[in-house]
């Protein structure tokens, strides 16, 4: 199993621009998420989903859309960078609620 | 909503001490309280989680323990190795069905020196 898996592993875009991270895992788990983490901040939740069809927002959804059209995939849009979006984002899964939730190696973001 | 403290912020030992991370949240309705491991420039790793019902976990070198009452956890590492270097994050847990959303802690970056 590859488990979760993210790309690209770097980008660097222009604020304004759109562009959409991905992630896919392999495990067959219910539960993805999506966290970005900033120095000094540990992670923070901007959006998860319980299945295929359902999403909900977390704790800093602001300037992010996510679908989730089947099990394994769950894509992370950025609409119109803007600097304040210069993180890293990391991915995660988990088969049932309160059990372990395990990351993507992440995605480095800079918007200039 | 929840909010989690995490101390010391950095923390150095020497090879074979022991090492002692705390974490404060604020929802006594947090039931599951995972500990994560981050190396550098890598994914964050679960390590050990506990859960309200229970005082105490252990894994070999690695011990939770959770006071639900101060609404405070901690990691304890025994015999603390070179390779135990990185940061560490709590984590609190919200929700009892369906997705239980996790608020970290901004961690502690652990140092052992040889």
């Amino acid at each position: 199993n590859a488990g979760v898996t993210q790309t690209p592993k770097f980008q660097v875009l222009k604020t304004g621009q759109s562009m959409t991270l991905q992630c896919a895992q392999d495990m067959n788990h219910e539960y993805m998420s999506w966290y970005r983490q900033d120095p000094g901040m540990g992670l923070r939740l901007i959006h998860y989903s319980v299945g295929a069809g359902i999403t909900d927002q977390g704790e800093v959804p602001n300037g992010y859309n996510v679908s989730r059209s089947t099990t394994e995939d769950f894509p992370l849009r950025l609409l119109s960078a803007a600097p304040s979006q210069t993180s890293v984002y990391f991915c995660a899964s988990s088969r049932t609620s309160g059990t372990e939730q395990f990351f993507g190696p992440g995605t480095r973001l800079t918007v200039l | 909503g929840e909010n989690v403290e995490q101390h010391p912020s950095t923390l150095s030992v020497q090879e074979g001490d022991s090492a002692v991370i705390k974490c404060t949240y604020s929802d006594s309705a947090s039931n599951y309280f995972p500990w994560y491991k981050q190396e550098l420039g890598k994914r964050p790793q679960l390590i050990i989680d506990i859960r309200s019902n229970v005082g105490e976990k252990k894994d070999q070198r690695i011990a939770v323990t959770l006071n639900k009452t101060a609404k405070h956890f901690s990691l304890h590492i025994t015999e603390t190795q070179p390779e135990d270097s990185a940061v560490y994050f709590c984590a609190a847990g919200l929700g009892n069905t369906g997705f239980q959303k996790l608020v970290f802690g901004t961690g502690t970056r652990l140092l052992v020196s040889p």
